[in-house]
């Protein structure tokens, strides 16, 4: 079965920084994909970036992207010039056994300063 | 915009009294899902519609139910709520079996007295 895991309840970063949220996973499947949402105080899940096992670079969308290492079984978000407005929850997510049903990882909460 | 909208954002219970939580979708997308997560944790899946075909998840308690009347519309029912259901609901949908991607709506919290 499927597992993902965040080591890092929490994080600071100062403004205008970067900074990494770890997450690792366990599959036996071939073909899976990795999800990272970011869920602020008012609770809404919002879908940030998506990586593919089998694409070939790294995903990015704007100032966030992916530090995929597939032998490792990792998939790091990285967050580029962190603003005031990133402070809020992270999850990485993975489909269950293929399935259209998603696991997530405990979260990381990140706290930006100004 | 097209959108996930969940109604109320904010609903109090009593012990024990039922309460039916909303979720309406204009993205026109196949399945639906119902998440609940409690403080600090992860959204825990507790059930989800692909089309009319309901799937419970084999620990979602009896007290939680769902309805689906049509494409766009999808309903939490709880028949009992007790003080541990207390929790953020989300919702979200997702195209169809083989797109994995899933949109949440902004949630309700509910508390329950």
């Amino acid at each position: 079965a499927q597992k993902i895991t965040q080591t890092q309840p929490g994080m600071f970063v100062q403004e205008k920084e970067a900074v990494t949220l770890d997450c690792t996973y366990d599959t036996s499947d071939q073909s899976y994909g990795l999800f990272w949402y970011k869920q602020p105080s008012s609770g809404e899940m919002i879908f940030l970036i998506y990586q593919g096992s089998y694409d070939e670079q790294n995903a990015t969308e704007g100032r966030y992207s992916l530090n995929f290492q597939k032998a490792r079984k990792s998939a790091n978000l990285v967050i580029s010039a962190s603003q005031l407005g990133d402070s809020a929850m992270y999850f990485c997510a993975m489909p269950v056994d293929s399935s259209y049903k998603l696991i997530f990882g405990s979260g990381t909460r990140l706290l930006v300063r100004p | 915009d097209a959108m996930v909208i969940q109604n109320p954002r904010y609903q109090v219970t009593q012990f024990g009294k039922p309460v039916t939580l909303s979720c309406s979708q204009t993205l026109n997308h196949n399945v639906m899902y119902w998440y609940q997560q409690k403080s600090s944790q992860a959204p825990k899946l507790l059930f989800h519609y692909y089309d009319k075909d309901f799937n419970n998840e084999a620990d979602t308690p009896d007290n939680f139910q769902s309805r689906r009347p049509n494409t766009s519309f999808c309903f939490l029912d709880i028949r009992s709520p007790g003080l541990g259901d207390a929790a953020m609901y989300l919702c979200a949908t997702g195209r169809d079996r083989t797109y994995n991607e899933q949109f949440f709506g902004p949630g309700t919290r509910l508390t329950v007295l």
